[in-house]
């Protein structure tokens, strides 16, 4: 069975505060792996999609890394508008259309 | 418009009454999902369509789950006999096609209470 564990729970940092998000997956076979940002209230905003292992992808202060077992969300010089919930989620290759998710990484940036 | 709308963005039903959640996605994106949320939890897959396919319903946790897809495009998330635990956030989502990378663009989802 397809799992998707995410840590930490919670994370607060200082803005300027560099910090990295993991995300550990077991998927039969991967399609694609998802990075997702949630604020209160709203459904989930995309933000990267990783296909194979040493695949790295940027957005403005934040950057998605990809190996065979995980995934690391860096968040560089975070600022107070950074803090959500970090949602990571996997697509196996026998899963046309189900995006498994992990339970989610709330961060709080304090000025 | 432009975005994955849902209706109504706030529900209370009393248990056992059926209600209805409405899904209107993003232009020419032929893939819609469901997806629930409850308090503290990741998002749990329910149901999902691709054009004039059969649905994919695996994720649906019991018979009193139904979703229709009416025209290629807007879709109802039917729940008869509310019960307590069916409480949590109901998200919609839609893409281009599904199986091809593409990404889903959600809605600000249904907040369903059952009292």
């Amino acid at each position: 069975e397809d799992q998707v564990t995410q840590s930490p729970e919670a994370l607060r940092l200082q803005e300027g505060e560099s910090s990295s998000l993991n995300c550990s997956y077991t998927v039969s076979g991967l399609r694609g792996l998802f990075w997702y940002r949630q604020d209160p209230g709203k459904g989930p905003e995309f933000l990267f999609t990783l296909y194979s292992a040493g695949e790295e992808k940027e957005k403005e202060r934040l950057k998605a890394t990809l190996t065979k077992k995980e995934s690391f969300l860096h968040i560089t010089a975070p600022k107070p508008e950074d803090s959500a919930t970090y949602l990571c989620a996997v697509q196996a290759t026998d899963s046309w259309g189900k995006l498994q998710f992990g339970a989610g990484t709330q961060v709080v940036v304090t000025p | 418009g432009a975005g994955v709308s849902q209706s109504p963005s706030n529900k209370v039903t009393e248990k056992g009454k059926d209600v209805e959640l409405r899904c209107d996605p993003i232009s020419g994106h032929t893939a819609l999902y469901w997806y629930r949320q409850s308090l503290g939890q990741g998002l749990e897959f329910l149901i999902y369509f691709q054009g004039n396919s059969a649905p994919d319903k695996s994720g649906l946790p019991s018979d009193r789950f139904s979703a229709e897809r009416t025209g290629g495009s807007v879709s109802t998330l039917t729940i008869q006999r509310t019960q307590q635990e069916d409480s949590a956030v109901y998200l919609c989502a839609s893409s281009l096609a599904a199986g091809l990378n593409t990404e889903a663009f959600f809605g600000q989802g249904t907040r369903l209470t059952v009292v």
